[in-house]
């Protein structure tokens, strides 16, 4: 089954300074790759995702890019702001027609951003 | 903003007992998801569900557990026989159907078996 390789665990930034976190998958069937912020007490909430037929994609301060060959994928926040600080996860998913929905998830990296 | 609802927030149950968990879906998703996530683990995937039947399910998902559909809105887990280990937050999410992949979670349950 797919297996997704999270790092780091933990990151602290500066505000204001850019935070990346990088993600690992075993399955070459993979080809959707969603990103979830989850803050303390909460389900995971849906920021960003990005399918195998493009590299890169940006939301505001957000983005992430996948490089299919190598199978990795990585979550960019730029200008990062107090809020933003939570755990990030990210997870693969096969996405296909025929129902193998389930996600994979990595383990989770802990924000925190410095004021 | 639709969302996906749960309750219990908080289910405190005694080993060998049964417990429901219930959620309430986005209203025009058809695919109906439930994960569980280990204090300070990853987030596990255990079942999903489209047209009234299983999907997928995952190794976690033994003869202990079952998910229904009971009405319109509700999607439900149920845990036969809880174990102490079954300890945990259960989340429940639900998606669209085509190329619609997203997965919108709830808030979750803590179900704490004692």
């Amino acid at each position: 089954g797919e297996n997704v390789e999270q790092h780091p665990s933990t990151l602290s930034v500066q505000e204001g300074d850019s935070a990346v976190i990088k993600c690992t998958y075993s399955d070459s069937a993979s080809n959707y790759f969603p990103w979830y912020k989850q803050e303390l007490g909460k389900g995971p909430q849906l920021i960003i995702d990005i399918r195998s037929n493009v590299g890169e994609k940006k939301d505001q301060r957000i983005a992430v890019t996948l490089n299919k060959t190598a199978k990795h994928f990585s979550l960019h926040i730029t200008e990062t702001q107090p809020e933003d600080s939570a755990v990030y996860f990210c997870a693969a998913s096969p996405g296909d027609y025929t129902g193998r929905r389930a996600l994979t998830f990595g383990s989770g990296t802990r924000l925190q951003v410095q004021p | 903003e639709p969302e996906v609802t749960q309750t219990p927030s908080h289910q405190v149950t005694q080993m060998g007992q049964e417990v429901i968990l219930r959620c309430v879906p986005i209203s025009n998703h058809l695919y109906f998801y439930w994960y569980r996530q280990i204090l300070g683990q990853k987030v596990e995937f255990l079942v999903s569900f489209y047209n009234n039947e299983i999907s997928e399910k995952s190794e976690i998902f033994d003869d202990q557990f079952s998910v229904e559909r009971p009405d319109g809105s509700n999607f439900t887990l149920k845990i036969r026989s809880t174990k102490l280990e079954d300890s945990a937050m259960y989340f429940c999410a639900s998606s669209g159907t085509g190329r619609n992949y997203e997965q919108y979670f709830g808030p979750g349950t803590r179900l704490t078996v004692t």
